[in-house]
């Protein structure tokens, strides 16, 4: 049981270059949710899943897309990338809605906007 | 707008020397506040969801506690293998899904 893995770990990006941040889990869960973590600030949520085919936006969504296309994958899009996409991206998943539903993180990706 | 503040930043402790970490909020409506534990380079792990005020939940070395205001993590005779950033955050009744993160505790114990 993998639970959920995210690719790649770094990945350092042009401004202006689109990328695909990919997580996947292997728990069976209904909910995923990405979030961004910045030096010395809080996580914030970016997009969350309830479900197969089902999306919506979380408090930071801006220059982000998501589709939800398996109960698996839950792949994050970055279009245009800016400087300001530089963080510590990490996918989650739950196998209820909070506060119940325990969130269970992936490893995190780095990614750097030059 | 739902708030999180916890304190110290830091805090180093030697081995076996008991101590709390603060977590203060604002929010509407509490539904659950968590806490978890993040090693470095890793994402962070779930500890605990406390409830209602009052609610108290442990495990090993750790003690949550939570009032209306604020929860406090209480680690008892702590050793080096505790040593990591420990989170709270917290789920408002306005709020579906979206948990309100603290800044974090970033916890040394020196042996």
């Amino acid at each position: 049981n993998a639970g959920v893995t995210q690719t790649p770990k770094f990945r350092i990006l042009k401004i202006g270059q689109s990328m695909t941040l990919q997580c996947t889990q292997d728990m069976n869960h209904n909910y995923m949710y990405w979030y961004r973590q910045d030096p010395g600030m809080g996580l914030k949520l970016i997009y969350y899943s309830v479900g197969a085919g089902i999306t919506d936006k979380g408090e930071v969504p801006n220059g982000y897309n998501v589709s939800r296309s398996t109960t698996e994958d839950f792949p994050l899009r970055l279009e245009l990338a800016a400087p300001s996409q530089t963080s510590v991206y990490f996918c989650a998943s739950s196998r209820t809605s909070p506060p119940g539903g325990t969130q269970y993180f992936g490893p995190g990706t780095r990614l750097t906007v030059l | 707008e739902d708030q999180v503040t916890q304190s110290p930043e830091a805090l180093r402790l030697q081995e076996g020397e008991s101590s709390s970490l603060n977590c203060s909020y604002t929010v509407s409506g509490l539904r659950g506040l968590f806490w978890y534990r993040q090693d470095p380079g890793k994402g962070p792990e779930f500890l605990f969801t406390l409830y209602s005020a009052g609610e108290e939940k442990e495990k090993e070395r750790l003690k949550a506690t939570l009032t209306k205001k604020e929860s406090f993590l209480h680690i008892t005779a702590p050793k080096p293998e505790d040593s990591a950033t420990y989170l709270c955050a917290v789920l408002s009744t306005g709020s579906n899904y979206k948990l309100t993160f603290g800044k974090g505790t970033l916890l040394t114990v020196n042996p």
